[in-house]
């Protein structure tokens, strides 16, 4: 069965620093795995996600995610973070193409302090 | 275009109900899912619906949890004879294709749901 691990419950951040928010997925075959975003009230919006091809995937709001099959991570990255970063975040890892069922991480809470 | 959307965006039910969830996916695609965000459990499948086949349940809860989808495009969320622990938020999502890569879910808003 497929699952995913975000370690860390709570991150605190000061603006403009860097960031970088963990994920951890096991999955018997190619995973296919995504980074939504879900800010206070909101529903989710997916930031990126990665199929194939190059390890280092670009999405919106300027983040980024390296997958490392190695490591069995797909880890978050932003240089430097902005006050709107505010939120709440994802990891999935979906079977089939990724077009079915997604299996979710608990979440990692992102704050920004100025 | 319109994104998904889900009605009601709240709902305060006593125990022992029953509560009806509704999704609009977007227009066009395939696939549509349900999942369910709690305190605690984290984002969690429901079931998945695509075209005419027959609706991936393994993630429905109990035997009191069902759902449909009429005509290919709305699909509604049955919970019967509420329990406390079903206070969640219920999101539903849709995609366009289902058997090639690049698909994408898109969430709705979600129903919030509180069975007192």
């Amino acid at each position: 069965a497929q699952s995913v691990t975000q370690p860390d419950i709570h991150i605190t951040v000061s603006e403009g620093a860097s960031l970088e928010l963990r994920c951890n997925y096991s999955y018997g075959a190619t995973p296919y795995l995504f980074w939504y975003v879900q800010s206070p009230g909101q529903g989710l919006q997916l930031l990126l996600k990665y199929f194939s091809g190059d390890t280092l995937v670009q999405g919106i709001k300027g983040f980024e995610a390296e997958f490392k099959r190695s490591q069995s991570s797909f880890n978050l990255r932003k240089p430097s973070v902005h006050w709107s970063d505010a939120a709440e975040y994802f990891c999935a890892v979906g079977a089939n193409f990724g077009n079915e069922k997604l299996t979710f991480g608990t979440g990692t809470r992102l704050t920004i302090i100025p | 275009g319109a994104g998904v959307s889900q009605s009601p965006s709240n709902k305060v039910t006593e125990k022992g109900k029953d509560v009806e969830l509704r999704c609009d996916p977007i227009s066009g695609h395939t696939a549509l899912y349900w999942y369910r965000q709690s305190l605690g459990q984290g984002l969690e499948f429901l079931i998945y619906f695509q075209g005419n086949s027959a609706p991936d349940k393994s993630g429905l809860p109990s035997d009191r949890f069902s759902a449909e989808r009429t005509g290919g495009s709305v699909s509604t969320l049955t919970i019967q004879r509420t329990q406390q622990e079903d206070s969640a938020v219920y999101l539903c999502a849709s995609s366009f294709r289902s058997v090639a890569p690049g698909g994408e879910q898109y969430f709705g808003p979600g129903t919030r749901l509180t069975v007192t």
